[in-house]
């Protein structure tokens, strides 16, 4: 049983230069996230889609677009990608719903992107 | 809005000593709470949670947590620390009501707070 899957988990881009994280998730849930940590603020949540269809933002969605290509994934693009922008991306996924909810969040390992 | 506290940047236990994790939360009305563990390059992983009943909760591996409702405080415990306890801990907040309105589960973290249990 996989989980949450990230894929790359390292990568080196150049400032400019644009990606895609892929995220994909096989229990079945409804919402996923996506999160960045850096040191000392611990995670931050980029955007989310609480079901199917649908895509928020959360608190630092600047410089990202996001992609719910169907229930099982969840892209995060950085079309020109920046220094400030090198961080740890973790994507997560949960249930939904009053009586299937159990309120936590599942993580992927982590994709680690640096800019130079 | 939704807001956690780790004041603690490190907790330092030796080992077989009782350790405490601090966290206190700002959240609307009834506060779903968790607290998550990561070790190194790895992802978060569930500790336990509080939701509603019993102010003590127990969870993985031997930790608990205390809800104080009064002091807004969720902090984590073990009796005996372990030196495979050493890593990076994370408390979390979110709202009730989000989580039941089908909002989703925007959880706001906390800094973390890295333990280091020693010899």
């Amino acid at each position: 049983n996989a989980g949450v899957t990230q894929t790359p988990k390292f990568q080196v881009l150049k400032t400019g230069q644009s990606m895609t994280l892929q995220c994909a998730q096989d229990m079945n849930h409804n919402s996923m996230y996506w999160y960045r940590q850096d040191p000392g603020m611990g995670l931050r949540l980029i955007y989310y889609s609480a079901s199917e269809g649908t895509t928020d933002k959360g608190e630092v969605p600047n410089g990202y677009n996001v992609s719910r290509l169907n229930k099982r994934e969840f892209s995060l693009r950085l079309e020109s990608a920046a220094p400030s922008q090198t961080s740890v991306y973790f994507c997560a996924s949960s249930s939904q719903g009053y009586r299937t909810n159990t309120g936590e969040l599942f993580f992927g390992e982590g994709s680690r992107l640096t800019v130079l | 809005a939704q807001s956690v506290a780790q004041p603690e940047d490190q907790v330092n236990v030796a080992e077989g000593n009782p350790l405490t994790v601090k966290c206190t939360y700002s959240v609307s009305g009834n506060p779903y709470l968790f607290w998550y563990v990561q070790y190194p390059n790895r992802g978060l992983q569930f500790l336990l949670k509080y939701i509603t009943g019993d102010n003590l909760v127990k969870g993985s591996y031997g930790f608990e947590a205390e809800f104080n409702k009064s002091q807004t405080s969720f902090h984590l415990k073990k009796p005996s620390a372990l030196v495979s306890d050493s890593a990076l801990y994370f408390c979390a907040v979110r709202d009730k009501i989000g989580i039941l309105t089908g909002g989703g589960n925007k959880l706001t973290f906390g800094t973390g707070t890295q333990l280091k249990v020693e010899l």
